[in-house]
């Protein structure tokens, strides 16, 4: 079992409507999580962090954790073009700067 | 805030040259900087964890003489590819890690684009 699982995608969604985007993670005592978002030909890029369960939200992206459930997912909200891109699930498993592990990203792709 | 630099962006060489990417976090001090390997169409691959004044940590199967990583500073860290060959062509991407609140979170720099000829 991979530490960090995502849908390889691709995962198509029409222009406005709400992309969700799923990870698992096998360590229960991850401690943080991140979403990344990379565009072709580009480094990753910090979309969103969270730490407690629940939902944490930042203009039309929502974060949601469950660490009963060992799950994590984020959802983007009036889906635009400029959304499609890999977006890359990491977890870490203490507070401190340790190394991330990596889920294998899913490829989203927002159709006009 | 929590900009990452990187350079040179592209850099294209001849077989068994050496080759210094340099990676700065310009507005913050990272206490810890990682080194990641990208091929295309394949996930980040972490090569090496570095820290300020001492030795790098690299991943199982990095070479460590062949990938030199010094970091002189909380904002400088270099990776030196040493008598690079064609198959070290790749995406190389740092990031820099800086404390936010209780929690470390990684920012990534733009990454280097490297040819070996």
């Amino acid at each position: 079992q991979k530490e960090v699982e995502q849908n390889s995608g691709p995962l198509s969604v029409p222009e406005g409507a709400i992309a969700s985007l799923n990870c698992t993670y096998s360590d229960r005592v991850s401690q943080s999580f991140f979403w990344y978002r990379q565009y072709s030909g580009k480094s990753p890029e910090l979309i969103m962090s969270i730490y407690s369960n629940g939902d944490k939200e930042d203009g039309r992206f929502t974060a949601q954790l469950n660490k009963a459930s060992q799950y994590v997912s984020l959802l983007i909200r009036d889906s635009q073009p400029s959304d499609s891109a890999t977006y890359l699930c990491a977890v870490n498993k203490d507070q401190g700067a340790q190394k991330l592990v990596f889920g294998q990203g899913t490829r989203l792709t927002i159709n006009p | 805030g929590a900009v990452v630099s990187q350079h040179p962006s592209r850099v294209i060489c001849k077989s068994g040259t050496s080759v210094k990417i340099e990676c700065r976090s310009l507005d913050f001090q990272a206490t810890t900087m990682f080194w990641y390997r990208q091929f295309p169409k394949q996930s980040l691959m972490l090569m090496a964890t570095s820290n300020e004044g001492s030795k790098a940590t690299y991943e199982q199967g990095v070479e460590k003489d062949k990938f030199l990583i010094n970091h002189a500073s909380l904002t400088l860290s270099t990776l030196t590819v040493t008598s690079a060959h064609p198959e070290d062509s790749s995406f190389y991407i740092c990031s820099a890690a800086q404390l936010l609140g209780f929690f470390e979170t990684q920012y990534f720099g733009p990454g280097t684009r490297l040819l070996v000829l």
